[in-house]
């Protein structure tokens, strides 16, 4: 079973602020994913990396950025908080077809 | 434009009974898919899955069939169970290519007891 860490699970903050989603797992994945989703809605790729130092954007355009220093970590960063960044982001990482999810950090931008 | 349909979005079944999800994609270089749980505050949890080549994969109480033709893929549990409730989604994806998964909408299951 994949280990899949997400920070914080739940973030209310101000517009304008910079923001920093942890996400980290123990398996030794080469592939990381960010998801986003709205309530009732499917999940939209939005970052994906292959490695170290590899980083791509997904199927949804976001505001948002990645990186991949280590197998184990990619966070994702928005450097300028807005009310339409409120959603649920999902980290998933995996090989071999399977992605193994985190619970997610739910972000709520006033 | 949405390659991954799920057109059902709740479904409520007996418990003991056939619960039977489904799910149409309209992409055909789509190789591999796969069926996730979710639920609410939690991540999506892996069920099963099936290749291509396959048209039936079975996990104790959890069968996916897949219909390359029709392009469409169920997911039948039996028996239900009330812990079954929950969102259930399916995914798509190209193994060659990136393994990107498309996901389509979910469904919510509600299993009575």
């Amino acid at each position: 079973e994949a280990d899949i860490y997400q920070t914080p699970r739940y973030l209310v903050i101000g517009t304008g602020k910079k923001i920093t989603l942890e996400c980290s797992q123990t398996m030794g994945h080469d592939k990381m994913y960010w998801y986003q989703q709205d309530p009732g809605m499917e999940l939209h790729l939005i970052h994906y990396s292959y490695g170290v130092n590899s980083t791509e954007k997904g199927d949804l355009s976001s505001e948002s950025t990645v990186s991949r220093i280590r197998t184990e970590h990619f966070p994702l960063t928005l450097e300028s908080a807005r009310p339409s960044h409120t959603s649920q982001y999902l980290c998933a990482s995996g090989n071999a077809g399977v992605q193994h999810f985190g619970d997610g950090t739910r972000l709520s931008i006033l | 434009d949405q390659q991954v349909k799920q057109n059902s979005p709740s479904l409520s079944v007996q418990e003991g009974r056939i619960s039977i999800l489904n799910c149409d994609y309209t992409n055909s270089m789509f190789d591999y898919f796969l069926w996730y749980k979710k639920y609410p505050a939690e991540g999506p949890t892996f069920l099963i899955s099936i290749s291509s080549i396959k048209d039936k994969n079975e996990d104790g109480r959890f069968t996916v069939f897949l219909n390359k033709s029709a392009k469409h893929l169920s997911l039948h549990i039996v028996p239900s169970q009330p812990g079954d409730s929950a969102v259930y989604f399916c995914a798509a994806s190209r193994i060659s290519n990136t393994g990107k998964l498309i996901f389509g909408q979910g469904t919510t299951l509600q299993v009575k007891p």
